[in-house]
């Protein structure tokens, strides 16, 4: 069975408007991910924070980890159509990669 | 083409025939996943390999499944008398490790595997 949740599993929004997902997750961490995959596509990295991090920036994106809640959210700000796609949360733990169940973001023109 | 290569595509068989897919990962990476991937799901773990050994395989991986990495190279995923629950996307991944921490995975585009 997958490890984390992301919340919501849908997400409707207009352009230039920000997206927040959320990912809940089950059992201690070495590192919490975050990639993206384009319809019928591979997943692609786009950011890393350390279990002993509690918010990293990149460009747009924001994330933060709370490992007492064993929670991450992750903000996408001033969003674009071309941001459209499910967004997954993987956590590290030992040699594993355990991926959520993703969030589907659409961003309307 | 740097990044991690998977062929075939895609994929059709009839329920018993056996199926491969092959995976070229990044060359300097040394560690390579294979994950199952169903609609509307995430990435479902089967297996990785450091170098040639195959570290981990997860409790999905029935005996109809074997995967193997000769040379610490490509990689190849069978799946012999294939079922229909088998139709699926199946993802290869490769990364370069020396420190869990920083692991980051680099994926295929996948196959896409269907059986009728």
């Amino acid at each position: 069975s997958q490890q984390g949740e992301e919340d919501p599993q849908a997400l409707s929004i207009q352009e230039g408007e920000n997206a927040t997902m959320n990912c809940s997750y089950k059992t201690s961490i070495n590192n919490l991910q975050w990639y993206r995959q384009n319809s019928g596509r591979g997943l692609v990295h786009l950011i890393l924070i350390r279990s002993n991090e509690r918010e990293k920036h990149s460009g747009r994106l924001r994330v933060t980890l709370d490992t007492s809640k064993k929670s991450s959210s992750l903000l996408i700000t001033a969003s674009r159509a071309a941001d459209t796609a499910s967004y997954f949360c993987a956590t590290a733990s030992g040699n594993q990669f355990y991926f959520g169940t993703g969030t589907s973001l659409t961003v309307i023109p | 083409d740097t990044g991690v290569s998977q062929n075939p595509r895609h994929k059709i068989t009839k329920r018993g025939q056996n199926v491969t897919f092959r995976c070229d990962p990044i060359s300097e990476h040394n560690r390579l996943y294979w994950y199952r991937q169903t609609l509307g799901q995430g990435p479902e773990f089967l297996t990785y390999f450091q170098n040639e050994a195959q570290l981990e395989k997860s409790r999905l991986l029935s005996d109809r499944f074997s995967a193997e990495r000769p040379k610490g190279s490509f990689s190849t995923l069978e799946i012999q008398r294939t079922e229909q629950g088998d139709s699926a996307m199946y993802l290869c991944a490769s990364s370069f490790s020396v420190v869990s921490t920083n692991e980051k995975l680099f994926f295929g585009s996948g196959t896409q595997l269907s059986v009728l």
